[in-house]
């Protein structure tokens, strides 16, 4: 099945520091990824997604490329707020296909700490 | 839209006790999870359900059971709690659409914070 690497962290900035988070995969065919935001005392939530190689997914500020060449899609944002405090999680399918009935593989978490 | 919800919200268990937590998603979603999460042990998947009378271990289902008997609910039950089950559970849904070239995203609920005494 598919799986996936993600840098452990934890990881600590200054606001308006810039943010990488590493995630690394190794899949079947080109799956749709995906990164989560975990909020303190919250569930998961979508932060950004991409479907093919080289799309780039955005939001919030946050950006990913699905870069097929090195099977990344590493997490970054140029300027981090005290607000994005939280664990983030990269995520694909278990395995290609309708086989994985929508079950997913995650990271370990990478919790990210800013400081004003 | 409420999305998932769970409850409860918190409980703590004696040893032996048991329970049932809820999840309702109003999306009308084929796909429910049950997850732990646990302390540098990421999410791990307990069960699942692709649809309303079906239900498949995950990961990690020693201990629980399920049981989706209507499609927007699915519970989780801890038939004799154990100290080791003192975790936050997570509830997800999906669609069955793909999203893309495969996988569509799934949706989260608040979390049930349980302890084990």
């Amino acid at each position: 099945g598919n799986s996936v690497t993600q840098m452990e962290g934890p990881v600590t900035l200054s606001e308006e520091a810039f943010l990488t988070i590493n995630c690394t995969y190794t899949a079947t065919g080109y799956p749709s990824l995906f990164w989560y935001v975990q909020y303190p005392g919250e569930g998961l939530q979508l932060l950004l997604k991409a479907t093919k190689a080289d799309d780039k997914g955005s939001n919030k500020g946050f950006e990913a490329t699905y870069r097929k060449e090195t099977t990344s899609f590493h997490l970054e944002k140029g300027s981090v707020q005290v607000s994005d405090s939280a664990v983030y999680f990269c995520a694909l399918p278990i395995n290609a296909g309708g086989t994985s009935y929508g079950k997913l593989t995650f990271g370990q978490g990478t919790i990210l700490t800013v400081h004003p | 839209n409420a999305g998932v919800t769970q409850t409860p919200k918190f409980r703590v268990l004696k040893t032996g006790q048991s329970m049932t937590l809820l999840c309702a998603q109003d999306m009308n979603h084929e796909y429910m999870y049950w997850y732990r999460q646990d302390p540098g042990m990421g999410l791990r998947l307990i069960h699942y359900s692709v649809g309303e009378g079906t239900t498949a271990k995950g990961e990690v289902p020693d201990g629980y059971n399920v049981s989706r008997l209507k499609k927007q609910n699915f519970l989780l039950g801890l038939e004799s709690a154990a100290p080791s089950q003192t975790s936050v559970y997570f509830c997800a849904s999906s669609s069955r659409r793909q999203t893309g070239t495969g996988g569509s995203e799934q949706y989260f609920g608040p979390g049930t914070r349980l302890t084990v005494t």
